[in-house]
């Protein structure tokens, strides 16, 4: 079964442009969810979907946004990009996000922005 | 809202032997999920082992095990016979009920010595 994959991996922009990042989650798992990792804030948990609607969104201003596709595909997107907004943006997916389900991730995309 | 502390910013460990690594949590809800996550110098978050709030025996999964205190709050990870290869960051985290998210902690960086 073929994991979590994310494009691009990496991926360098200037301030003031926007960009798109892609996750396929493994072959029937409903829920995705994006995670950003910093330095300084470490990992912070962006939003999830499950069915093609949000169901929680963490505490990030209204550039980033996100959707989910019919087939479970989500892409995020990150508007009038920031120097700030550097970081490794983590997928993850699960069967179910009951309490007991692990999430899995995919490799990453390494965003830098100049 | 649950909080994760990880207090042990880095660690060494001798090849082959056990390390400890500490996890504390802080939650409200009465049912709730304990996670840990390595992630190598590439990026991606590998699932080790997971540990619910109900489970009256401590997980194990291979060389991994899970130290679950209850009443402390405490979830820590212990691994045996430590590999060059376990070289990484470890991450605890843990999701409530019906919560989409996982919360994680600041990290413990593990570097096994030769």
């Amino acid at each position: 079964k073929a994991g979590v994959t994310q494009t691009p991996r990496y991926l360098i922009k200037t301030r003031g442009q926007q960009v798109t990042l892609s996750c396929s989650p493994i072959s029937g798992h409903r829920s995705v969810s994006w995670y950003q990792q910093t330095p300084g804030q470490g990992l912070q948990f962006l939003f999830e979907y499950f069915s093609e609607t949000q169901r929680n969104k963490g505490n990030f201003p209204g550039r980033f946004s996100g959707r989910q596709f019919s087939n479970s595909r989500s892409e995020m997107n990150v508007s009038t990009l920031e120097l700030g907004d550097s970081a490794l943006y983590l997928c993850a997916s699960s069967l179910d996000p009951g309490t007991n389900n692990e999430q899995f991730f995919g490799p990453g995309t390494r965003l830098t922005v100049l | 809202a649950q909080k994760i502390t990880q207090t042990q910013p880095g660690m060494f460990v001798q090849e082959k032997e056990a390390v400890t690594l500490d996890c504390t949590y802080d939650t409200s809800d009465p049912s709730y999920g304990l996670f840990w996550y390595k992630q190598p110098s590439s990026g991606e978050m590998i699932f080790l082992i997971y540990q619910g709030s109900y489970d009256q025996q401590n997980a194990t999964e291979g060389r991994y095990s899970l130290n679950f205190q209850k009443a402390r709050k405490s979830a820590n990870l212990v691994i045996s016979a430590s590999q060059l290869g376990d070289s990484a960051m470890y991450f605890c985290a843990m999701r409530g009920f019906n919560d989409y998210k996982l919360s994680f902690g600041a990290g413990t960086t593990v570097t096994v010595r030769a």
